[in-house]
């Protein structure tokens, strides 16, 4: 089974708007970190958002929050307030077992002005 | 300035002609990593090392060999590379594999085996 799903290969949003990234996760570890890198077309991998599974709020960073349903197993990723420079690849990992570290497929997002 | 320096950035090679690409962190970061970004895969982890002479594998190992001699180095190495590891390559680093410490990355080596 996948460890990390995301559904979505591509999407667009108007710049302003609001938009969610889905993410799914598979893991019988208890102790569980999630989180959200952004990949530009340059190509550099950009920490945006963590969330731990033992963390009871959802994580928040500036226009970035995490929707976390721990019974449902998703970690979505909501971007406030598109901008042009939010245009980019988008990856959900999941760290487990402390060491390892598993990735979605990512989402493209376009953001249209 | 904290980084991660991987080395080369780009290669084009021959199958079977070993390589190694070397990856150097200046944090003192006790967890390095390297991945392997192939389009509609996103990244997968090759192996990782917890410190100096820990090292474990991740999810695709197969074809590669790693090493940590040093804390700040964490090179990959292809010993009889195959087209098939034509790829996009990352190495990470991060304090520790616990907790919210995200990974900070190298910049990548795209390598491509002919």
């Amino acid at each position: 089974a996948q460890k990390i799903t995301q559904t979505q290969p591509g999407m667009f949003v108007q710049e302003k708007e609001a938009v969610t990234l889905d993410c799914t996760y598979d893991t019988s570890d208890p102790s569980y970190g999630l989180f959200w890198y952004k990949q530009p077309s340059s190509g550099e991998m950009i920490f945006l958002i963590y969330q731990g599974s033992y963390d009871q709020q959802n994580a928040t960073e500036g226009r970035y929050s995490l929707n976390f349903q721990k019974a449902r197993k998703s970690a979505n990723l909501v971007i406030s307030a598109s901008q042009l420079g939010d245009s980019a690849m988008y990856f959900c990992a999941m760290r487990e077992n402390f060491n390892k570290f598993y990735f979605g497929s990512g989402t493209k997002l376009n953001v249209k002005p | 300035e904290a980084q991660v320096t991987q080395n080369p950035r780009y290669l084009i090679t021959v199958t079977g002609k070993k390589l190694t690409v070397t990856c150097s962190q200046n944090m003192n970061h006790e967890y390095m990593s390297w991945y392997r970004q192939d389009p509609g895969l996103g990244l997968r982890q090759i192996y990782y090392s917890m410190n100096v002479e820990v090292t474990d594998k991740g999810d695709v190992p197969e074809g590669y060999k790693v090493s940590r001699k040093e804390k700040r180095n964490f090179p990959l190495i292809l010993e009889s590379p195959s087209p098939n590891q034509t790829s996009l390559y990352f190495c990470a680093s991060s304090p520790q594999g616990l907790g919210n410490q995200p990974q900070h990355f190298g910049d990548g080596t795209r390598l491509s085996i002919l």
